[in-house]
């Protein structure tokens, strides 16, 4: 059984960076084809996809925030970590770890984390 | 980049059809495009449906009733989720999303009413 959990702040100031951690089970992040991603949905339910990470250490970010945007994985801890450099209020929402085989469906999904920005 | 466009809301009766529609920019033919379809509950994360690129190439979700189905209208260059026999449980929040030069997008979705 696929299971993802997201872990990190609930809050954060503006200008700092915000580091979230998905912790999986049920899969190997070692498998050919295997990817885990983040997406984020707005408090107004806009979902938007941020990055996303392969078995073999590629690494994909949207375009508009790849400066800012950071994903890395951790094997022996079977997690997958995603860090957001000078955050600002927009960044307010609900996070979302997601697991897939590479550019397909997205078909398991973290229960999801609100991070809010507000000084 | 590619842009998807759904509109915001729509209501139907219960066992009518509903026709979702997610229109992709000019710039981008929906005909070269898989299009996924999610359904999100509130509480819940968004749960995927099913995929289409033609009825050659299109998947239903695991455990995914008939009654939802995938087209396209090139006319529109849009990506269409069919459900039928509308139920009240089909109430939710329904978005496409695509992979773009190796990038997702997601439409701004679809809340579906059931009255």
């Amino acid at each position: 059984q696929i299971t993802l959990k997201e872990s990190g702040p609930t809050l954060v100031k503006p200008t700092q960076t915000l580091t979230l951690t998905c912790t999986f089970s049920g899969f190997s992040l070692t498998t050919s084809g295997v990817s885990v991603g983040w997406i984020r949905q707005t408090p107004g339910k806009a979902l938007e996809w941020l990055a996303l990470i392969y078995w073999d250490d590629d690494k994909r970010y949207s375009p508009p925030l790849k400066s800012r945007l950071t994903i890395t994985k951790d094997i022996s801890k079977k997690q997958v970590v995603l860090t957001m450099t000078n955050m600002d209020p927009v960044d307010t929402a609900t996070y979302y770890c997601v697991h897939s085989m590479g550019l397909s469906y997205l078909d398991y999904w973290g229960q999801g984390t609100l991070v809010t920005v507000s000084s | 980049q590619a842009v998807l466009t759904q509109p915001s809301s729509l209501s139907a009766s219960p066992g009518a059809s509903a026709s979702l529609t997610c229109t992709l920019h000019s710039g981008s033919n929906v005909g070269t495009y898989r299009i996924y379809w999610y359904q999100q509950k509130p509480g819940s994360p968004p749960q995927y449906l099913l995929r289409y690129k033609s009825d050659s190439d299109k998947q239903q979700g695991s455990g995914v009733p008939s009654r939802f189905s995938g087209s396209k209208d090139a006319s529109a260059n849009a990506g269409i989720l069919l459900i039928s026999g509308l139920q009240s449980e089909d109430e939710a929040d329904y978005y496409c999303m695509i992979w773009h030069n190796s990038a997702s997008v997601f439409g701004g979705g679809t809340k579906l009413t059931v009255l």
